[in-house]
């Protein structure tokens, strides 16, 4: 089925360590983004980009790191994990209508 | 105003009420403002997006208005139903159009 995939849907992590959350869609969308889930704060944008080789930082870039190499795929790279990063993070593809269709979303842990 | 806000936080109505919520938003720069329908465990869905000031959108029982030069949104649910009962978010675009900004959202529960 078409749309945006995001990969692993759960993760526990230990502080420190490092790892890559996957987000690939197959609609041909040029823009992507991803967002955080703070608990009574909505959505915090992490990096956004709108086209293979762009990136941009949102409003809480430190501690992610993004490549854009393809226009299907955005993977999300947490460094140096910290608990404050135990969050909800959901990528999205933006429609031509200027709507967001999100992935559903992957929900990490760092202990 | 800065950011993305939404009143109320939380809201609680029985079946069959109408309610509406807002958002406020900076009325510089503006490009589109969207809300967006987020059940819990889910994703959050696409309700509207709309572009100019006075555009009115309807979708079934939902409907939204916005004044981009006082810089605010509503979003309107009549009768509501407990199906309804979800977090209500609103974005803007902000600095460009691709920037986009999300509020913390207004919880609704329908009490049947």
């Amino acid at each position: 089925n078409a749309g945006v995939t995001q990969t692993p849907k759960f993760r526990i992590l230990k502080i420190g360590q490092s790892m890559t959350l996957q987000c690939t869609q197959d609609m041909n969308h040029n823009y992507m983004y991803w967002y955080r889930q703070d608990p009574g704060m909505g959505l915090k944008l992490i990096y956004y980009s709108v086209g293979a080789g762009i990136t941009d930082k949102g409003e809480v870039p430190n501690g992610y790191n993004v490549s854009r190499s393809t226009t299907e795929d955005f993977p999300l790279r947490l460094e140096l994990a910290a608990p404050s990063q135990t969050s909800v993070y959901f990528c999205a593809g933006r429609e031509n209508t200027g709507e967001l269709f999100f992935g559903e979303g992957s929900r990490l842990t760092v202990l | 105003i800065l950011n993305v806000e939404q009143s109320p936080q939380s809201l609680h109505v029985q079946e069959g009420d109408s309610t509406n919520f807002t958002c406020s938003f900076p009325s510089s720069n503006f490009y589109a403002l969207h809300w967006y329908r987020w059940e819990t465990a889910k994703s959050p869905e696409a309700l509207f997006v709309m572009t100019l000031n006075g555009d009115e959108k309807k979708k079934g029982r939902i409907s939204a208005t916005l004044n981009t030069k006082e810089g605010y949104s509503y979003l309107y649910i009549k009768g509501s139903q407990p199906e309804d009962s979800a977090t209500y978010l609103c974005a803007r675009n902000l600095y460009n159009n691709n920037d986009m900004r999300f509020g913390a959202g207004t919880r609704l529960t329908v009490k049947p």
